[in-house]
């Protein structure tokens, strides 16, 4: 099955602006759905959209819209996502996932990503 | 957005137990409801998709039922590592979206 591992912890300062990677293992990268999620602490989960890594496609939650940017290298079989003008209230944990069967399910995750912004 | 509603937010429960989690979506979403497993400091992992379908290597004690818009997840005869927060998640369309979360504490 598909392993996917992210990028380790970020501190950021207010404004500034984060990127997350997400490398998948297995052969079936080009053909999958990415999807990035994130959890504030002790808080529920929340679906930020996805990238198709074929054809670049996204689409994102309309909350997101115009500070968030989810791209994927073939090559080297890892999505990104980068997340600009973060407030203290980005601080979460981002996972990436598999959304399977055309997005209907998501399994595996990566083990997440910490971002902390503060000033 | 659909709003998926689950309850209770916690639950107290033991060992060898039964119990039962509820999540109500705001509009009818077909099949289209998946429940997942999270332990703390870890990633979610997929359990129950498609209402009623165990993902592989998932103990038979899980199960997921329902239709329209109410939908449960039952956990018989409960285990240790069992105990966790276990969230809901629809895929009829975007934004995708999660219950609120249940913690099943002992």
């Amino acid at each position: 099955q598909v392993l996917l591992v992210q990028s380790g912890a970020e501190v950021k300062k207010p404004g500034a602006s984060v990127r997350v990677s997400c490398k998948a293992s297995g052969n079936n990268f080009i053909t999958s759905e990415i999807n990035w999620v994130r959890q504030a602490p002790g808080q529920g989960l929340e679906w930020l959209g996805l990238v198709l890594p074929m054809t670049g496609n996204t689409d994102y939650a309309q909350k997101f819209q115009g500070r968030v940017l989810m791209t994927t290298n073939t090559s080297i079989t890892t999505a990104y996502l980068e997340l600009t003008r973060l407030t203290s209230d980005d601080t979460a944990v981002y996972y990436c996932a598999i959304g399977e069967a055309r997005g209907q399910w998501f399994d595996p995750w990566g083990q997440g990503s910490p971002v902390t912004v503060s000033s | 957005d659909i709003q998926l509603t689950q309850s209770p937010s916690s639950l107290a429960a033991f060992v060898g137990g039964r119990v039962t989690i509820s999540c109500r979506t705001s509009q009818t979403i077909s099949t289209f409801l998946n429940w997942y497993q999270q332990h703390p400091g870890k990633a979610p992992k997929l359990l129950i998709f498609g209402v009623s379908r165990l993902r592989s290597g998932v103990p038979s004690r899980f199960s997921g039922g329902g239709s329209g818009t109410e939908f449960t997840l039952t956990i018989s005869n409960l285990q240790p590592e069992d105990f966790a927060t276990y969230f809901c998640q629809q895929t009829f369309n975007t934004p995708l979206t999660f219950g609120g979360g249940t913690k099943v504490e002992s």
